[in-house]
């Protein structure tokens, strides 16, 4: 019955090296959302696609970039990881219309 | 601009208090609002919509446009409501985002 997964529930990763963080969709949805979340600050908006091959900045930008080469998938790349990069990421994606969204259940990522 | 303002970073009632869960939104169209909820170790769903006017787990939340408020309620509160809340505004146009408020923790004991 899941619909949005994350293909990595917890990750470690050095500074300095690149991070995949993938994202599968099977809904068909065309928008895609990434999100950080950290304690006393909710969730803050990094990057989101509304079709295959666009992408929109969030409010968080700097020092990631993502990828949607398809429908059903939207990658969080971090160029290059460093410690303040260490959070919960969700994805999440939405059809069109007034629905809301439907999260994955988070990649931790800690970056040491 | 757009934002949500959840006023209380933790909220402590005890099981059969009500319970009541500030959100104020800033935004001068016609605004979606949402609230979601994510237990311990789960991830994050969607509890309720304003266009919906459900009650969902006994959960209601009326949205006030002239107090641009959406706050979330329930009479008696469970020990399975403890969980972190989440309000979120969107804004009725394509290629936009939901923004979201900083949560607040929902703690109730017996």
């Amino acid at each position: 019955d899941v619909k949005v997964t994350q293909s990595s529930r917890y990750l470690v990763k050095r500074t300095g090296e690149k991070v995949f963080l993938e994202c599968v969709q099977d809904m068909d949805h065309e928008n895609m959302f990434w999100y950080r979340q950290d304690p006393g600050l909710g969730l803050r908006l990094i990057y989101f696609s509304y079709d295959v091959k666009m992408k929109e900045k969030g409010d968080i930008p700097e020092g990631y970039s993502v990828s949607r080469e398809k429908k059903e998938r939207f990658s969080l790349i971090l160029e290059s990881a460093s410690t303040n990069q260490t959070s919960m990421y969700l994805c999440a994606s939405r059809g069109s219309g007034t629905q809301g969204y439907t999260f994955g259940s988070g990649t931790r990522l800690t970056v040491v | 601009a757009q934002r949500v303002t959840q006023p209380e970073k933790l909220l402590s009632v005890f099981k059969g208090a009500p319970v009541e869960l500030k959100c104020n939104y800033s935004y001068s169209g016609s605004p979606e609002l949402f609230w979601y909820v994510q237990y311990s170790r789960q991830r994050l769903q969607l509890l309720l919509r304003h266009i919906s006017r459900e009650s969902i787990k006994g959960f209601t939340a009326d949205l006030n446009k002239g107090e641009t408020s959406f706050h979330l309620k329930k009479p008696f509160a469970q020990e399975e409501d403890s969980a972190m809340y989440y309000c979120a505004l969107g804004v009725n146009q394509a290629g936009t985002a939901l923004i979201f408020g900083k949560g607040t923790t929902l703690s109730v004991s017996s």
